[in-house]
């Protein structure tokens, strides 16, 4: 089984609807991130979580919120999906008690198109 | 803020023979991370290869090696004896060791491998 889950993995909505991309991790980490991968631009960071009180705005937040539930469970929503959120979505995960902390493990990514 | 740029859009190789992707990057640091990243087809996110700035010796997993020029803020990729399965987009991406540890990536390097 994945150790970094995303669902859906691929979603198709309209401008204006409130979509929620939830990510799972089985690896105990406690460092959770959200990316957003657009053609030739890389991967950006939206948000990022230390742990389950600690919530912190990335490069590219507006738009964006999160919800850290538990420590194996981190969502992202967009409130209001608009044409220019469509991107590729990665969840990433790092455990920094580890001696490999600065290894961030991604999930299998969600395609978000927003019409 | 921490700039890494990847200059070769795409790049092709001959089955067997070896390329080199080029990664340069901009800090004000002394002390960080360096990683490659594959993304093939399946859009997977996979590390490759690990660098930390504070060590000379350049990492190596198997056919890949890197060549790390701290100096000239330099970290390019080499794969050797190219096979088919390495064709993937590759990224390169910097780590600071202080502050929120976000990954700041490269735009990528599309590597076609020759049958």
């Amino acid at each position: 089984d994945a150790d970094v889950t995303q669902t859906p993995r691929n979603r198709i909505t309209k401008t204006g609807k409130r979509i929620m991309l939830e990510c799972s991790q089985t690896k105990g980490h406690d460092r959770m991130y959200w990316y957003r991968q657009d053609p030739g631009l890389g991967l950006r960071l939206i948000y990022y979580s230390f742990d389950v009180k600690d919530i912190n705005k990335g490069e590219i937040s507006d738009g964006y919120s999160v919800s850290r539930q538990a420590q194996a469970k981190f969502s992202l929503s967009l409130e209001s999906a608009i044409p220019n959120q469509t991107a590729l979505y990665f969840c990433a995960t790092s455990d920094r008690g580890s001696e490999s902390y600065n290894e961030q493990f991604f999930g299998p990514g969600t395609r978000l198109t927003v019409l | 803020a921490q700039t890494v740029t990847q200059s070769q859009p795409e790049m092709s190789v001959q089955e067997a023979e070896t390329v080199t992707l080029s990664c340069t990057y901009d800090t004000s640091e002394s002390d960080y991370y360096l990683f490659w990243y594959k993304q093939p087809p399946s859009r997977q996110m996979i590390l490759v290869i690990r660098q930390e700035a504070y060590k000379q010796q350049n990492a190596t997993e198997n056919r890949f090696s890197v060549n790390f020029q701290k100096a000239a803020k330099s970290f390019s990729l080499k794969i050797s004896d190219s096979q088919l399965g390495d064709a993937a987009m590759y990224f390169c991406a910097f780590l600071s060791n202080f502050g929120n540890e976000k990954l700041t990536f490269g735009t990528g390097t599309r590597l076609t491998i020759i049958p």
